[in-house]
């Protein structure tokens, strides 16, 4: 089975720096997604991490430990518009290759 | 990057009726799709695993008999939920992988059904 972690909720400054954490379990391991999720809406793609280390994309990186079984979520220059639950998602090495999503963590951007 | 479509965005039923939701790949073709359920609040939960051409997989506690999964092919799943209650109440959403891209799963933009 998996067992994916994250905060709850964050609450962070606009222009801030914020890192979102995702801590997994799983009995195997095929690479970790982040997806940025608004009230009401589909989840969209933020990142994909499969090899250890820091994947940086604009304002976004994502970083990766197999070893430990540990994800963040970096969020730089916050936008009012990044107010938003951010999905940690676990993809199996198993049959289908299906992808699991921890619980999300909602992030709340104030002025 | 890949379009995946769903119909209805929004249906409303009466308890007892069943309820067909269609999830397309509009530009790829996807052997592999999932539906998931978000009930407010809580995270996506995968609900099964549709695959074209065989029967679908389901996670444990879903009932394959109340959620029938067809995807009869490489564009098309449904979702058929069957004599409907309040507490299938819920937004469901599909999304398919493109073959040999297994980086990235596209989502459809979800389907919200509210059962009377």
């Amino acid at each position: 089975g998996q067992n994916i972690d994250q905060p709850t909720e964050m609450t962070a400054t606009e222009g801030a720096i914020v890192q979102i954490n995702c801590t997994y379990q799983t009995s195997g391991f095929n690479g970790l997604f982040w997806y940025q999720q608004h009230a009401g809406e589909a989840p969209t793609f933020l990142s994909y991490n499969v090899l250890d280390g820091l994947e940086e994309k604009g304002r976004f990186s994502s970083f990766l430990s197999r070893s430990k079984g540990y994800s963040y979520l970096l969020l730089k220059e916050l936008q009012m518009k990044d107010s938003a639950s951010y999905l940690c998602a676990v993809k199996n090495s198993g049959g289908y290759q299906k992808v699991t999503f921890g619980t999300g963590t909602k992030l709340q951007v104030i002025p | 990057g890949a379009v995946v479509s769903q119909h209805p965005s929004r249906v409303i039923c009466k308890s007892g009726t069943s309820v067909k939701i269609e999830c397309r790949s509009l530009d790829f073709q996807a052997t592999t799709m999932f539906w998931y359920r978000q009930f407010p609040k809580q995270s996506l939960m995968l609900m099964a695993t549709s695959n074209e051409g065989s029967k679908a997989t389901y996670e444990q506690g879903v009932e394959k008999d109340k959620f029938l999964i067809n995807h009869a092919s490489l564009t098309l799943s449904t979702l058929t939920v069957t004599s409907a209650h309040p507490e299938d109440s819920s937004f469901y959403i599909c999304s398919a992988r493109v073959p040999d891209q297994y980086n990235e799963q596209f989502f459809g933009p979800g389907t919200r059904l509210t059962v009377l």
